[in-house]
């Protein structure tokens, strides 16, 4: 089945930056666009960055245009979200989620999701 | 981006009655081409990621209790989980896919009166 597994987060300083990763299994990865979406400790979900099956296609929310960068490793099923100038706000379980489009086209909602990571900026 | 928002933020409900969560966006959702509606909902459970449940308004997605059904169209969307059992005690969240940024509604969390 549908397994995805992020990378440990961390403590991390305002400033400075982390890369988090998500292994995918159970299904074929080269033909899945793949999400970020994080949820703030006791708040709502945000959706953050997308890359498409072939890593050619990127959209980031506004709150981390800039500063986050998405890609991915087909050879590896796997998938990175690189976040630098990191901020107080960005604190936040960061979940890697499966968009149920196959190639062409995703459809920008999320079939699977991993278990999540704990990132936390702070001095 | 499109405002997703739903109603009500708290909603308590006795065992085997109907739960009724109410989302609305800010701009239809619907693409013509298709006249697909493009609005999910998830379930989470505390210490748990989110669960699909619901994908294009109403299509239940496999595994998913027939009790919960999605419907609405173009910007006004429920939600209903119908003789409410102990274990869908959760916070929902509708989502609209209509745009290459999507946005959630801030969450309905359900708990049993």
């Amino acid at each position: 089945q549908v397994q995805l597994v992020e990378s440990v987060g961390g403590v991390v300083q305002p400033g400075r930056s982390l890369t988090l990763s998500c292994v995918a299994t159970g299904f074929t990865f080269s033909y899945s666009g793949m999400h970020w979406v994080r949820q703030a400790p006791g708040k709502g979900l945000e959706w953050v960055a997308v890359i498409s099956y072939d890593g050619r296609v990127k959209y980031f929310a506004d709150s981390v245009q800039g500063r986050f960068s998405i890609s991915r490793d087909n050879s590896k099923n796997t998938v990175y979200l690189q976040m630098n100038s990191l901020r107080v706000e960005d604190t936040a379980v960061y979940y890697c989620a499966k968009d149920p489009g196959s190639g062409g086209s995703g459809s920008y909602y999320f079939e699977k999701w991993g278990q999540g990571t704990l990132v936390t900026v702070s001095s | 981006d499109i405002v997703v928002t739903q109603s009500p933020g708290s909603l308590a409900v006795s065992l085997g009655q109907t739960a009724t969560i109410n989302c609305k966006s800010s701009q239809s959702v619907v693409y013509r081409g298709n006249n697909k509606s493009y609005l999910t909902w998830y379930q989470q459970k505390p210490g748990q990621p989110p669960r699909l449940l619901i994908s294009w308004a109403s299509t239940r997605e496999s595994g998913v209790p027939d009790r919960f059904s999605g419907s609405g169209s173009e910007t006004d969307f429920t939600l209903t989980i119908s003789s409410l059992q102990a274990e869908d005690v959760a916070v929902y969240y509708c989502q609209q896919h209509a745009s290459t940024r999507p946005t959630f509604g801030q969450g309905t969390r359900l708990e049993i009166k």
